[in-house]
């Protein structure tokens, strides 16, 4: 499977400020998602980062407050702004890996753990 | 109805049992199907998917009912090392994959 990083693992920051997240992939993907998973609960889609076009939020979530680029088909980002210690949790991207038999199997990098203050 | 339900447990099971845990889902337009596992503190990692037919990998079983819209996961011969959270995981289609919450297995020596 594909093989995805996420800069930073971790980080602490005060709210009003705001966080960008880095997801690079090893391969070519087309399908790169960015998702949240809050303590003690799974894992809830944000949005789905389209290459050379807008991301596609999914409900309750905004541009505004969660902007995303996907500048190619190895790389994106999520911005965490204006962050409220509500913010707090951990934001994982995750690819499909068109190498695998099922287009549809997501791999999942290894997080980043958001602590507002 | 949510859309993907799981006993959120623990189980606490000795070492070397069998253990099982179903997911029931409400969409009954789904097509695929998985397990996933996370560790504590980790990223999900793809244990299994589920076939119509059921499937098999070492000591993990997955069945899938569709008539009764649910999964299983059987885990036999159990190791102190399949202490984890299960997420059972469904495709609505549209590349949109809904997350249980998971079931926590603990294995007791």
């Amino acid at each position: 499977s594909a093989v995805i990083s996420q800069k930073p693992s971790r980080d602490i920051c005060q709210r009003g400020t705001s966080l960008t997240i880095q997801c690079q992939v090893d391969s070519q993907v087309t399908m790169m998602f960015w998702y949240r998973q809050q303590p003690g609960q799974s894992l809830t889609l944000i949005a789905t980062a389209n290459q050379g076009s807008e991301a596609t939020y999914e409900s309750g979530f905004v541009i505004d407050k969660f902007p995303i680029s996907r500048p190619n088909l190895t790389f994106s980002t999520l911005t965490v702004s204006n962050m409220s210690p509500e913010d707090s949790s951990i934001y994982l991207c995750s690819v499909e890996d068109a190498r695998t038999a099922s287009t549809d199997t997501q791999y999942f990098g290894p997080g980043t753990r958001l602590t507002v203050l | 109805r949510k859309e993907v339900e799981q006993d959120p447990g623990p189980f606490n099971v000795p070492e070397g049992a069998t253990v099982a845990f179903n997911c029931t889902y409400s969409n009954s337009a789904s097509q695929s199907f998985f397990w996933y596992r996370q560790d504590c503190r980790k990223e999900p990692k793809l244990l299994m998917s589920v076939y119509s037919s059921g499937n098999e990998d070492g000591r993990f079983t997955a069945q899938l009912n569709r008539a009764s819209q649910y999964i299983s996961l059987l885990i036999r011969d159990s190791k102190l090392s399949d202490s984890a959270t299960y997420l059972c995981v469904v495709n609505i289609g549209d590349d949109k994959i809904i997350f249980g919450k998971g079931t926590r297995l603990h294995i007791l020596p």
